[in-house]
């Protein structure tokens, strides 16, 4: 059974590109979390997503940031426009149920140049 | 807010001690507590979970405690070798009933030396 998968591993992108991020979660698991993990600091919560629904987007920036989680394929994290202080750590994980423990996927390295 | 503190950024012990990590909570007493590794360059690989009616957990070499009347969890590594050293992450649920996403500590670097 793998495990959380997301790409690209890393990425690059302008200031004023967009980056796409994408996971797929565990079979079996209809709950994907997104988490946004700063050099220094702790994982901060963005969006929490069901398929097709968002569930919890408090912690995601109200502008240039989206995220889906389609019927079909993977969930995407978008960022438009992209800013320097964009540059992170993006964590993908899923779980079978809101209660239950997270399954984290590698991360996608973003690099704002 | 609901927050969420590890007392410790770095702790370094003598391969074969017990590690011990601590995290305090603040307001109310969430519904559990979660402990996560996390090494370089990886993400967060679950551990244990506590709930907040059990007051102790273990897993092989790990022993986690939930105090709530401290507001405090501690985490126990017994035996600690030196694979042990990574960032230990302890996350609980920010909203009573809310088990939706998890709040972050910002973690506590263990180093094991041999």
């Amino acid at each position: 059974n793998a495990g959380v998968m997301q790409n690209p591993r890393h990425l690059v992108r302008r200031r004023g590109q967009e980056a796409r991020l994408r996971c797929s979660p565990m079979k079996g698991h209809s709950h994907v979390y997104w988490y946004r993990q700063l050099p220094e600091e702790g994982l901060k919560f963005m969006v929490y997503l069901q398929k097709e629904n968002i569930i919890d987007e408090s912690g995601m920036p109200k502008e240039r940031f989206s995220a889906e989680f389609p019927k079909e394929g993977p969930s995407i994290l978008r960022i438009q426009q992209v800013v320097r202080g964009d540059s992170a750590a993006y964590f993908c994980a899923s779980s079978p149920a809101p209660s239950y423990e997270q399954y984290f996927g590698p991360g996608t390295r973003l690099t704002v140049t | 807010s609901q927050k969420i503190e590890q007392n410790s950024e770095a702790l370094n012990i003598q391969e074969g001690k017990t590690a011990t990590l601590t995290c305090n909570y603040t307001n109310y007493s969430p519904a559990y507590l979660q402990w996560y590794r996390q090494d370089p360059g990886r993400g967060p690989v679950f551990l244990l979970l506590i709930r907040e009616n059990e007051k102790e957990k273990r897993k092989e070499r790990l022993k986690v405690t939930f105090d709530t009347t401290l507001k405090q969890s501690l985490f126990h590594i017994t035996a600690s070798q030196p694979a042990d050293s990574a960032t230990y992450l302890c996350a609980r649920p920010p909203e009573p009933g809310s088990a939706r996403q998890l709040t972050f500590g910002s973690g506590t670097q263990l180093t094991v030396l041999p």
